[in-house]
């Protein structure tokens, strides 16, 4: 079992929609999370950045952890075409080795 | 623009060769990593440095090897290149070696033929 599991998709939805996407983990010790989207064949960029449970919201762009679960859940509210892109998950624990562990990323498209 | 810069862009070799790849933190950042990503596939960590020392190792192969120099930009060797190598090697910064964020470079994109 991979220590982040994330449904690589594709995940259609038309413009507008609400986005759901979604990252399980093994490792409890796990304290941050991050959320990041890469357009194709690009390198991928921050979108958010959360410390231990809660939500976080920037903008259209909600982040949501659930350490009881092991869950963590990025949506995008008000979707656009220009949010079509592959959201990577990464998490880490605050030790000695701040290795970052990431999810295989899922593929948004969304349809005008 | 992320601050973090890679060269080359795009580089096509053969089988056999050794390449170089460069990359240039963002201003003050004293980590630099380096990842792989194959076709349709999830990041691969290689290895971090930390303001010119190695603190951290993933799924690196012997092949491969990299350092930080001390203006603490970050070189990453690949030699003895099989068509497998060919892969997007991107190169990320963060501030101190800690439970920073991650900023990317654009990737430098080999091929090996």
């Amino acid at each position: 079992q991979k220590e982040v599991e994330q449904d690589p998709g594709p995940l259609s939805v038309p413009e507008g929609a609400i986005v759901s996407l979604n990252c399980t983990y093994s490792n409890s010790a796990f304290q941050y999370f991050m959320w990041y989207r890469q357009y194709s064949r690009k390198g991928p960029e921050l979108l958010m950045y959360t410390y231990s449970s809660g939500n976080k919201e920037d903008g259209r762009f909600t982040a949501q952890v659930d350490k009881s679960s092991k869950y963590i859940s990025l949506f995008i509210r008000d979707s656009q075409p220009s949010d079509s892109a592959t959201y990577l998950c990464a998490m880490g624990e605050f030790n000695s080795n701040y290795q970052l562990i990431w999810g295989a990323g899922t593929k948004l498209i969304i349809k005008p | 623009d992320s601050g973090v810069t890679q060269t080359p862009k795009h580089l096509i070799t053969a089988t056999g060769q050794r390449v170089t790849l460069r990359c240039s933190p963002r201003s003050g950042d004293l980590s630099v990593y380096w990842y792989q990503q194959s076709l349709d596939q999830g990041l691969q960590f290689l290895i971090q440095y930390y303001n010119g020392e190695e603190r951290a190792k993933g799924n690196i192969l012997e092949r491969f090897s990299a350092q930080q120099f001390p203006d603490l930009h970050s070189e990453l060797n690949l030699s003895s290149l099989e068509l497998g190598d060919s892969a997007l090697y991107f190169c990320a910064s963060s501030p101190s070696g800690g439970a920073d964020e991650q900023f990317f470079g654009p990737g430098t994109r080999l091929t090996v033929l």
